[in-house]
């Protein structure tokens, strides 16, 4: 079963602008983690957030944390079309194995 | 290797078969995960291996499923009497630690059971 809900399921922008994706999950959690996944790839760990942190940065990424809402959020400042591909937000609670939500499919248009 | 390396990267089995996949974890990684991945859809876990022991397999789906790491380094998932709903990407990952921090994966195995 999967835990963790992105929204939107897809997305489309140009080059340039901002992407957000949103992710939300049932339980408490010890970290929360976003991943990246080129089609037909393996997937590429992006940033990892603990329960305990509400704000993350990572190049042009910024990652937010609200376990009052049990939700987080990815920002892509400044997207490329190299930034194209489904990403995926991943849960971890107690001795749990991680948890993966059903992604974002980001389409970045030149 | 410098990743964790899974072979075969394509696998078509008719139906009834036998397959085993293999994952080459990042050496002196502690843990290795096995998950399967529906077209379009999230990764699903399937069983957790801490070293050679395998600490949690509560993802398989069937007994068809089974899955080994008998050194505590290369593991193989083997799937017997493959039947349609198999066909999915099996994706192994490694961390060095136990059961904590990123997941480093492998490009997966794509099974179709025709």
């Amino acid at each position: 079963s999967q835990q963790g809900e992105e929204d939107p399921q897809a997305l489309s922008i140009q080059e340039g602008e901002n992407a957000t994706m949103n992710c939300s999950y049932k339980t408490s959690i010890n970290n929360l983690q976003w991943y990246r996944q080129n089609s037909g790839r393996g997937l590429v760990h992006l940033i990892l957030i603990r329960s305990n942190e509400r704000e993350k940065h990572s190049g042009r990424l910024r990652v937010t944390l609200d376990t009052s809402k049990k939700s987080s959020s990815l920002l892509i400042t400044a997207s490329r079309a190299a930034d194209t591909a489904s990403y995926f937000c991943a849960t971890r609670g107690g001795n749990t194995p991680l948890v993966f939500g059903k992604g974002t499919r980001l389409s970045v248009i030149a | 290797g410098a990743g964790v390396s899974q072979s075969p990267r394509y696998k078509v089995a008719k139906r009834g078969q036998d397959v085993a996949l293999r994952c080459d974890p990042i050496s002196g990684h502690v843990s290795l995960f096995w998950y399967q991945q529906a077209l379009g859809q999230g990764p699903e876990f399937l069983t957790y291996f801490q070293n050679e022991a395998q600490l949690d397999k509560s993802g398989l789906p069937s007994d068809r499923f089974f899955a080994e790491r008998p050194e505590g380094s290369v593991s193989t998932l083997k799937i017997q009497r493959t039947q349609q709903e198999d066909s999915a990407v099996y994706l192994c990952a490694s961390s060095p630690g136990v059961n904590t921090g990123e997941l480093f994966f492998g490009e997966g195995s794509r099974l179709t059971v025709l």
